[in-house]
């Protein structure tokens, strides 16, 4: 079974610049998530999403962060203009379903640094 | 949300057993104790959870204390491979959130 892929894996950028995150789940998987991953910090999530919509942004930084998720699969994560705290590894995450306890199977990461 | 309290870092030798503790004195009757651990490198994986019975599973043992206010995760036999950051999260059976803490770093010397 093919595990959650990422892309870019690595990205450099300078402050005020734009930068995008791909993120494709695992098969059949019904629940995304997104978190942010600062160094020596354990992850925060960002977005939530059930199938397209979303479930649960509270953390997400809305002035500069958006995500979708449209079809239900893939998604992509967005920074507009990114600023220097927002380096960090950003982790996609998938589950079969949007129950409390479903296991979450994380992608390897992007690690986002600016400049 | 209740917390959980793990120490930053750990050592073991090995092919020797660890035991990693976390502490959870706030958690409520419904909650569940996970075990995540992240790889270098890698995205947090799976190990384990439980409610109020000790469990074990091909890559662990839970033990959870009787008064559910404390736990133990047990690798039986580190290996190399084991060096990870392993994370305690308490996840309530309503609520989809999963609150990661600072985890503990273990460090496994061959």
């Amino acid at each position: 079974e093919a595990g959650v892929a990422q892309s870019p894996r690595y990205k450099i950028i300078e402050k005020r610049q734009s930068v995008a995150f791909w993120c494709n789940p695992i098969s059949g998987h019904a629940t995304l998530y997104w978190y942010q991953q600062i160094l020596g910090q354990g992850p925060k999530l960002l977005i939530q999403f059930q199938n397209n919509g979303v479930v649960d942004d509270s953390q997400l930084p809305k002035d500069r962060f958006s995500a979708e998720r449209l079809k239900g699969v893939d998604s992509t994560l967005k920074i507009q203009p990114a600023k220097l705290e927002d380096s960090a590894v950003y982790l996609c995450a998938s589950s079969f379903n949007l129950i409390p306890l479903d296991t979450q199977y994380f992608g390897p990461g992007t690690r986002l640094t600016v400049l | 949300d209740a917390k959980t309290t793990q120490p930053n870092s750990m050592e073991s030798n090995e092919e020797e057993p660890v035991h990693l503790p976390c502490n959870h004195s706030t958690i409520s009757g419904t909650d569940y104790i996970h075990w995540y651990r992240q790889l270098p490198s890698q995205g947090p994986e799976y190990v384990i959870h439980g409610l109020t019975s000790n469990v074990n599973n091909r890559m662990a043992s839970l033990a959870i204390a009787e008064d559910r206010k404390s736990s133990t995760l047990i690798l039986h036999r580190a290996t190399l491979r084991d060096a990870a950051v392993y994370y305690c999260i308490l996840r309530a059976h309503n609520n989809n959130d999963m609150r990661f803490g600072a985890g503990t770093r273990l460090t496994v010397k061959p």
